[in-house]
């Protein structure tokens, strides 16, 4: 069946300008997870979404960064005013239901941001 | 929070040698622990975990081993091929309370044919 799907793939943008980045989760999970990678680091959290629960924003780094998710399915991540230290990869999760088990989370391949 | 620690950063072995990679997490609630690999360019795969009440799990040449006690976790890799060349990532997850795992800064395996 699909997986986690993003898009763009890439994205080169100038400093200063606004970026969206989409992320579909697999159908019928409910949580959803953005993560942000730099050039050979870990996973930095940025923000958890469930179900209709508000989302967990505790990884956002700065104001400029924002998502949301409408229906309960796809889901935005919007960068305004974008710096060079953005430049990234920008990795979405979904999985099923963590209150009701903790299991594996299924990544997309991720948007390369790139910001001149 | 809990606090994951991933040795070594970097590891290069001969093919058909073994590789372990070691993770230590701090909080005793966490009860989930995935090993996800990454490849170059793809987003991070689900490899094989273990959950707090079992001690030790195999998958053909994978296996993960778990020490509550001491609260470390080991992936375990025997006669590696060059196809296991990637970053590896190993996380901790709790039931309960905040449901975000919390990630190894990862460990790039370099298998030389």
């Amino acid at each position: 069946g699909a997986g986690v799907s993003q898009s763009p793939s890439n994205k080169v943008t100038e400093k200063g300008k606004d970026v969206e980045l989409r992320c579909d989760p697999i159908s019928g999970h409910t949580a959803l997870y953005w993560y942000r990678q730099s050039l050979g680091q870990g996973l930095e959290f940025l923000i958890y979404f469930q179900g209709n629960s508000a989302p967990d924003k505790s990884g956002l780094p700065s104001d400029r960064f924002s998502a949301e998710r409408t229906g309960g399915s796809v889901s935005t991540l919007t960068i305004q005013r974008t710096q060079q230290e953005d430049s990234a990869v920008y990795l979405c999760a979904s999985s099923l239901d963590p209150g009701l088990a903790v299991g594996e989370q299924f990544f997309g391949p991720g948007t390369r941001l790139t910001v001149l | 929070g809990e606090n994951v620690e991933q040795h070594p950063s970097t590891l290069s072995v001969q093919e058909g040698d073994s590789a372990v990679i070691k993770c230590t997490y701090s909080d005793s609630a966490s009860n989930y622990f995935p090993w996800y690999k990454q490849e170059l360019g793809k987003g991070p795969q689900l490899i094989i975990d273990i959950r707090s009440n079992v001690g030790e799990k195999k998958d053909q040449r994978i296996a993960v081993t778990l020490n509550k006690t001491a609260k470390h976790f080991s992936l375990h890799i025997t006669e590696t091929q060059p196809e296991d060349s990637a970053v590896y990532f190993c996380a901790a997850h709790a039931s309960g309370g905040s449901y975000i795992p919390t990630f190894g800064r990862g460990t790039s395996l370099i298998v030389h044919p």
